[in-house]
Parts: C-alpha cells; sequence; structure tokens
C-alpha cells in the first residue's frame, strides 16, 4: 500500500524557514516523480513544485521560485521542501504526491500544516 | 499559466440523479506527445483529494464506474451517472500538461 507521511509543519514569522519531508513507502521511491502541493485557508488547490525520479530535474509555480527547493533522498526514501523567506500567503496544509502517471498524481499524502503569521 | 475554470461551482443533487461538471482550460491540454493529461480529483470533507479519472477518461482502480470522464482539447466534463451519498465533497480538475500544473476553482456537490 502506498503511504506518504509529511511532518515539518508548524508556525513561523514572515521572513523565516521551515523544511518539509515526506516519508514514502509501498512502493518504488527511487522509480517515481514527486510533488507538494498546498490547499489555502480558502480550500483551493496550487501545485508547487515537482522533482523526478533522480532529483535531477526539479520544476516550480512562479510565486515559490527562489523561495522554496524540493529535493528527495532515493536511499532514505524521503521527499522535502525546503521553505525560505515565508510569506503570509504561503500559509497552507502541503502534500506530498505522488506522480505515478504523465502529468498527474495518484497518491497524497495527509498532509502538514504551514502558518507564516507574526 | 493555463487557467482552468469549473462549472458550476456548486451543484445539489438528488440522490440517484446523475450530475456533471465541466472543466474549460485557457489552452490546449494535448501534449508535444500527443498524450492530454487532464484529471479529475474528489475530496471529501475532511479527506486528502483522491483522484478518480487521469488521462481525460481513464478511471482509477477502485473508483466505481457511475463517474466517468470525457472531453478533448479545451473542453471536459465529469459526470457522475447516479449520485450517491458517499459522493459529496469537492471535485476539481487539474492539468498536467503544462508546467505549472494547476487546478480548477472546485465544484461543490451536496445531497438535495
Amino acid at each position: 500500500e502506498v503511504q506518504l507521511v509529511e511532518s515539518g509543519g508548524g508556525l513561523v514569522q514572515p521572513g523565516g524557514s521551515l523544511r518539509l519531508s515526506c516519508a514514502a513507502s509501498g512502493f518504488m521511491f527511487s522509480k517515481n516523480w514527486m510533488s507538494w502541493i498546498r490547499q489555502g485557508p480558502g480550500g483551493g488547490l496550487e501545485w508547487v513544485a515537482n522533482i523526478n525520479d533522480d532529483g535531477r530535474e526539479t520544476y516550480y509555480v512562479d510565486s515559490v521560485k527562489g523561495r522554496f527547493t524540493i529535493s528527495r533522498d532515493n536511499v532514505q526514501n524521503t521527499l522535502y521542501l525546503q521553505m525560505n523567506s515565508l510569506r503570509l500567503e504561503d500559509t497552507a496544509v502541503y502534500s506530498c504526491a505522488r506522480s505515478g502517471t504523465p502529468g498527474s498524481v495518484d497518491h497524497w499524502g495527509q498532509g502538514t500544516l504551514v502558518t507564516v503569521s507574526s | 499559466d493555463v487557467v482552468m475554470t469549473q462549472s458550476p461551482l456548486s451543484l445539489s443533487v438528488t440522490l440517484g440523479q446523475p450530475a456533471s461538471i465541466s472543466c474549460r482550460s485557457s489552452q490546449s491540454l494535448v501534449s508535444s506527445a500527443g498524450g492530454t493529461y487532464l484529471n479529475w480529483f474528489q475530496q471529501r470533507p475532511g479527506q486528502s483529494p483522491r483522484r478518480l479519472i487521469y488521462a481525460v477518461s481513464n478511471r482509477d482502480s477502485g473508483v466505481p464506474d457511475r463517474f466517468s470522464g470525457s472531453g478533448s482539447g479545451t473542453d471536459f466534463t465529469l459526470k457522475i451517472s447516479r449520485v450517491e451519498t458517499e459522493d459529496v465533497g469537492v471535485y476539481y480538475c487539474m492539468q498536467g500538461t503544462h508546467w505549472p500544473w494547476t487546478f480548477g476553482q472546485g465544484t461543490k456537490v451536496e445531497i438535495k
């Protein structure tokens, strides 16, 4: 069974940093692209970043480029999202997801809440 | 960025009756390789989204066959042939053809 478990969320001040982790199990992590997707307080979904299977290719939504970094450890089966220079509008539940098919995500984690507030 | 526009944003349906959700993209979702990466997700209250349909019309394993997806180019539809209580939630379309991937606003389905 595919399992994705996020951790690392919390309350942070504007301008601060957080590192999210996503522990993956139940599938060949090293063979799958992975994504971070967030859901803001209003409920809308926003794709944040993708990383290819070997970690050499990354893609970001414009609003996080230069501030967020997606990475992975294919030995530890863990996906990461380093978030710097956090803004109020980054407040959301952040979920990792497996991209098991092209142009899609087929499994989501439960998410971890990031709150940016002074 | 590709803008995904869903309609209606809210749907109240009688149990056993059909429901239909439209999703339109601001540009064609046909990729250079020929695939069309249009997905549908269901989010039940308090749960993470669950994929129902990928590549326009492919139903995920375990998804009831009352759910179907159709469309092409810029115009797509999710249909529920007979709405059941467990179908209550918010439905999102998402395109994975163009970076950045983008979602529709969501359609809230409730039982009348």
